[in-house]
């Protein structure tokens, strides 16, 4: 069975520039998450969606990220413009089903961006 | 707010000894833990879980032990290996089967 895809798997860019992830989850994992790892600290989620539907972006800074996944399989995921602070390792999970109970997440390799 | 926490960041441990990871949360609304063990320019990838309802969790090397009247858990690795050298995140499950992460420590096992 293939696991999550990510590309690129890094990127450095100039602060206010423009960059975007993609994510191509396992198949049939209806639910998918994008996770900021910084430096030292754990993953914190960014965004969940359902299918195409967004279930939570409480912290997603959406001035300046935003995120979609139209068709309910793959998501990117962009920053304009990035900020020095962006600089982290983004994962992007994915479940079964994310219903009221637990469900495992499967974590891609990540794309670690660097922003100077 | 930090709902998980692992207050150490790195452990070191001879081969053949046991590994004691530690790990606090807050929210008492978790109804799994779990632990991730991740290594450099790799996702995460799931260790071992334990529902709210138990109090042990043991899959081979691996044991997780939950104390819910101290809301804190570890992961014990016995015997330890040079292989398990990687950083080990606790996470909690809460709703909508949201994970929230520790900071991570850093096992070193030494041969």
């Amino acid at each position: 069975e293939a696991g999550v895809a990510q590309s690129p798997r890094y990127k450095i860019i100039e602060k206010r520039q423009s960059v975007a992830f993609w994510c191509n989850p396992i198949s049939g994992h209806a639910t998918l998450y994008w996770y900021q790892q910084i430096l030292g600290q754990g993953p914190k989620l960014l965004i969940q969606f359902q299918n195409n539907g967004v279930v939570d972006d409480s912290q997603l800074p959406k001035d300046r990220f935003s995120a979609e996944r139209l068709k309910g399989v793959d998501s990117t995921l962009k920053i304009q413009p990035a900020k020095l602070e962006d600089s982290a390792v983004y994962l992007c999970a994915s479940s079964l089903l994310a219903g009221s109970s637990y469900n495992e997440q499967f974590f891609g390799p990540g794309t670690r961006l660097t922003v100077l | 707010d930090q709902q998980v926490k692992q207050n150490s960041p790195s452990l070191r441990v001879q081969e053949g000894r046991i590994s004691i990871l530690n790990c606090d949360y807050t929210n008492s609304m978790f109804d799994y833990f779990l632990w991730y063990k991740k290594y450099p320019a790799e996702g995460p990838t799931f260790l071992i879980s334990i529902s709210s309802i138990k109090d042990k969790n043991e899959d081979g090397r691996f044991t997780v032990f939950l104390n819910k009247s101290a809301k804190h858990l570890s992961l014990h690795i016995v015997p330890s290996q040079p292989g398990d050298s990687a950083v080990y995140f606790c996470a909690g499950n809460g709703i909508g089967n949201q994970f929230y992460f520790g900071t991570g420590t850093s096992l070193t096992v030494i041969p």
